[in-house]
């Protein structure tokens, strides 16, 4: 399967608790998109890396949020102190520097439940 | 101001018909970039379509098509014989070129339901 991956599918914790999710694009994609999805909304920007460099943070991302990409290429992204307000489905996608329109391919994301 | 607005939170076709989503948007740039995504219940989100600001013909992919008016910042998509298979979440997203970003922003999104 040469698509975008994340890991894991499904995450529930308990309020306070860390959580990690990682993220590998396309091989030959060098940006990569972080966004947060809630119940009857669209995708939320995140942040976004070009290589191994983190280009853009939202304003959603509280000091709690913290996203790398080491190599360039697979991602996390850290939660720390997990609230119930975290709790939403978390996308990832990756697009190739070159091309027409670069779209962005997406995962099939994490789906985080805070208790 | 919303820069995308979908002002359809849900839309019912029968299977075989041609079904319209509607899709606004607000920029006050010149270059800019127009998507559909589809988003079936597993959650994955598929690219259906692009059309770029200047771009002079409408988009077609298939039995997507993007009726683009740039006068009115309108770009609705339209499905040409739905199949129960479309029956899925749909976003409209615009992508500016002001200041270089690649971040697109999403709608509020559309629920299509395809009946046989």
């Amino acid at each position: 399967d040469t698509g975008v991956s994340q890991d894991p599918r499904h995450k529930i914790t308990k309020r306070g608790q860390n959580v990690t999710f990682r993220c590998d694009p396309i091989s030959e994609h060098n940006r990569l998109y972080w966004y947060r999805q809630t119940l009857g909304q669209g995708p939320e920007f995140l942040t976004y890396f070009q290589n191994e460099a983190q280009l853009e943070k939202s304003r959603l991302l509280s000091d709690r949020f913290s996203a790398e990409r080491p190599k360039g290429s697979f991602s996390t992204l850290e939660i720390q102190r997990t609230e119930q307000g975290d709790s939403a489905m978390y996308l990832c996608a990756s697009s190739p520097q070159t091309g027409h329109h670069n779209e962005q391919f997406f995962g099939p994301g994490t789906r985080l439940t805070v208790l | 101001a919303q820069k995308i607005t979908q002002t359809q939170p849900g839309m019912f076709v029968q299977e075989k018909e041609a079904v319209t989503l509607d899709c606004t948007y607000d920029t006050s740039d010149q270059s800019y970039g127009l998507f559909w995504y589809k988003q079936p219940s597993s959650g994955e989100m598929i690219f259906l379509i692009y059309q770029g600001s200047y771009d002079e013909q409408n988009a077609t992919e298939g039995r997507y098509s993007l009726n683009f008016q740039k006068a009115r910042k309108s770009a609705n998509l339209v499905i040409s014989a739905s199949q129960l298979g479309d029956s899925a979440m749909y976003f409209c997203a615009m992508r500016e070129a002001s200041g270089g970003s690649y971040i697109p922003t999403f709608g509020r999104g559309t629920s299509l339901i395809v009946h046989p």
